[in-house]
């Protein structure tokens, strides 16, 4: 069955410094796909990234960064520069895409950032 | 374009009773996936809709059944409400190939007293 524990509940940063959000997955299957979602107060899950099995290659998109380590099934997600606007809470999701039997998402139990001015 | 919309916003039921929940998916989009968040949890799936049949099903009892229409609108319903019923539900449409990823609607807040 698959998986996905983020280890850590809650962090506070001050405004401008560096955060890692951390993401650990299970999964039996070799064909697999891997999300972060960010939500925040208004309950809406917003897209930031989606990452393949088969693509290892680190990601960039402005402040925010992805490091997808297959080795250790992991698949952190780092913001530069913290903002307030960043305050939110913060899934990662696996999905094993199943051919005509859906495709569900399994979510981690998030972790809540916290920016302070 | 609009993205996801769903109704209710918020809903209040009583203990025993049932609720329909809807979900607009977003333009162009023809699977509609629905997903319980209770709170401080992550969101779990309930079902997932093709074509007008349910085609994955999570880990929950069978007084949550859904629909889906012909123009690819959806509905939750829940029978026989539970205090445990009380959450977040958050509707999430899609294409059939996982490549193009999910859009997630605002949500319906249920709270059951």
């Amino acid at each position: 069955a698959q998986k996905v524990t983020q280890a850590q509940t809650e962090i506070s940063v001050v405004e401008k410094e560096d955060v890692t959000l951390d993401c650990v997955y299970e999964t039996r299957d070799t064909t697999y796909y891997l999300f972060w979602y960010k939500q925040p107060p208004s309950g809406e899950l917003v897209f930031l990234i989606r990452r393949n099995s088969f693509d290892e290659q680190n990601e960039i998109s402005g402040r925010y960064s992805w490091n997808f380590q297959k080795s250790t099934s992991s698949f952190n997600f780092t913001i530069t520069a913290s903002q307030v606007v960043d305050s939110a809470v913060y899934f990662c999701a696996l999905s094993e895409p199943n051919n005509n039997a859906g495709n569900m998402l399994t979510f981690g139990g998030g972790t809540r950032l916290m920016v302070k001015p | 374009d609009a993205g996801v919309t769903q109704s209710p916003t918020h809903l209040i039921k009583t203990r025993g009773q049932q609720v329909t929940l809807r979900c607009s998916p977003k333009s162009g989009h023809d699977t509609v996936s629905w997903y319980q968040q209770a709170l401080g949890q992550g969101p779990q799936f309930i079902f997932q809709y093709y074509e007008e049949e349910e085609r994955q099903r999570g880990n929950f009892p069978d007084r949550f059944s859904g629909h889906q229409f012909p123009n690819y609108s959806s509905e939750l319903n829940v029978n026989a409400l539970l205090l445990g019923d009380s959450a977040l539900y958050l509707c999430a449409s899609s294409l059939p190939a996982l490549n193009y990823g999910y859009t997630f609607g605002s949500g319906t807040r249920l709270t059951v007293v």
